[in-house]
């Protein structure tokens, strides 16, 4: 159980142009969905929290207008990379809380590549 | 929320326990020790979590010192492929989770 799936698992896509990524839990209903970034050889850092029906929080220095997220259920969550440049080239990974717990399941990660 | 540091390196023979250490001195009485292992180029897996006592599951065994300033996470029997980065975090009820630089742990044939 507790199993979160990504799509898609790499992407490239031209400078400029918008990417959309789907966060989903497909054997339970997650309250928190959580997106994340990591860079090569550095640690995960948070970028926002999402609840279902509400709108994101995003961690200090995460553009907002950049990075739209959107949780429209309690099993999806999408990540919308806006006019995207060279320097959003990451590892973007998402992750879930169930309802009435604590853990966060983590999904694959998607690897975002901009030319 | 609390910081963690953890070595940034480990080596461990293959078949033998791995032990990793975490400090979490500013940990507040109702914060959760967290940890979770990320293999190349994947998502982190859970392995295992606690509050004070300690704690066991199938993957692994948490140590939590008396005070819960440190913590050790000890993989019984290690193989080749529990080779990973593994993150100790430490989560308040926001249940956000701050990731800290990690330990890589290599196993060796």
């Amino acid at each position: 159980g507790a199993v979160v799936s990504q799509h898609p698992s790499w992407v490239i896509c031209k400078s400029g142009t918008s990417v959309k990524i789907e966060c989903r839990s497909l054997d339970f209903q997650a309250t928190t969905m959580f997106w994340y970034r990591q860079f090569p050889k550095q640690s995960l850092m948070l970028m926002a929290t999402s609840n279902e029906g509400s709108k994101a929080t995003y961690e200090q220095g995460v553009e907002k207008d950049k990075f739209l997220i959107n949780h429209a259920s309690l099993t999806l969550s999408t990540l919308t990379v806006t006019s995207a440049h060279p320097e959003d080239s990451s590892f973007y990974i998402c992750s879930a809380r169930r309802t009435a717990a604590y853990e966060q399941y983590f999904g694959p990660g998607t690897r975002l590549t901009v030319t | 929320d609390a910081k963690t540091t953890q070595p940034p390196s480990m080596d461990c023979a293959e078949g033998r326990a791995a032990n990793l250490p975490c400090n979490h001195s500013t940990i507040s009485g109702n914060e959760y020790v967290y940890w979770y292992r990320q293999i190349h180029s994947q998502g982190p897996q859970y392995i295992i979590h606690g509050l004070k006592n300690n704690e066991t599951n199938e993957m692994a065994s948490l140590i939590i010192t008396e005070d819960r300033k440190s913590s050790t996470l000890i993989l019984p029997h290690a193989t080749l492929r529990d080779t990973a980065v593994y993150y100790c975090i430490v989560r308040l009820g926001t249940y956000k989770y701050i990731f800290g630089t990690g330990t890589r742990l290599k196993v060796l044939a």
